[in-house]
């Protein structure tokens, strides 16, 4: 399985830019998605396709990346980002996720 | 409004079984592929099944193949998760998403329904 690799957790301050990033174990192309989770609620799409906005997502969100390395930009940071953020792949089989990286707002 | 509604989870003990459904609203359920994805507590989440527009075609992860069936009924705009032979790694909340793309990644997903398998 493809597996992929994420900082467990970051704290930043709001205003500032901050970057999450995601490792895969082998090559996923551009197929690489990220979700946002706040406690208690499903997962939100935010990125696909390694740097296309979801409909209805703030542009302060940015995705970049291809191969193995990728990362998710929220620039500025904003209260209400408290969450912890999945990446996850579509270009091998089985479908899988990141373990998270759970972002705190200082 | 789209809305997924997860319902039929509960306690149940291993070697048992329990079905999931998805109710689907605001969108026409029978145009896209859906998923199955869980959560166990505290932990990560973790694709489980998916099926095609049609229900012609089906897809699991290998821990759930052969114990865990994917279905769904577009006349009732409801997808479903038949689990069998439940185990305590089974424990999860399961949620039910859309692929509205085809790419095989979740743009809407519902709040889940939670899944306890313990004696």
């Amino acid at each position: 399985d493809t597996v992929l690799t994420q900082s467990p957790a970051l704290a930043v301050s709001p205003g500032e830019r901050v970057t999450i990033s995601c490792r895969a174990s082998e090559s996923v192309s551009t197929r690489m998605h990220w979700y946002q989770q706040k406690p208690g609620q499903q997962p939100k799409l935010l990125i696909y396709g390694a740097s296309n906005l979801e409909s209805g997502v703030p542009a302060r969100f940015s995705g970049s990346g291809s191969g193995t390395d990728f990362t998710l930009t929220i620039d500025p940071v904003e209260a209400n980002d408290t969450a912890t953020y999945f990446c996850q792949q579509s270009w091998n089989d089985p479908l899988t996720f990141g373990s998270g990286t759970k972002l705190e707002i200082k | 409004e789209v809305q997924l509604v997860e319902s039929g989870g509960g306690l149940v003990q291993p070697g048992r079984s329990l079905k999931l459904s998805c109710a689907a609203s605001g969108f026409t359920f029978s145009n896209y592929g859906m998923h199955w994805i869980r959560q166990a507590p505290t932990k990560g989440l973790e694709w489980v099944a998916s099926i095609s527009p049609s229900g012609g075609s089906t897809y699991y992860r290998d821990s759930v193949k052969g114990r865990f069936t994917i279905s769904r009924d577009n006349a009732k705009s409801t997808l479903y998760l038949q689990m069998d032979s439940l185990r305590s790694e089974d424990t999860a909340t399961y949620y039910c998403a859309t692929d509205w793309r085809s790419n095989w990644y979740f743009d809407f997903w519902g709040p889940g329904t939670m899944v306890t398998v313990s004696s």
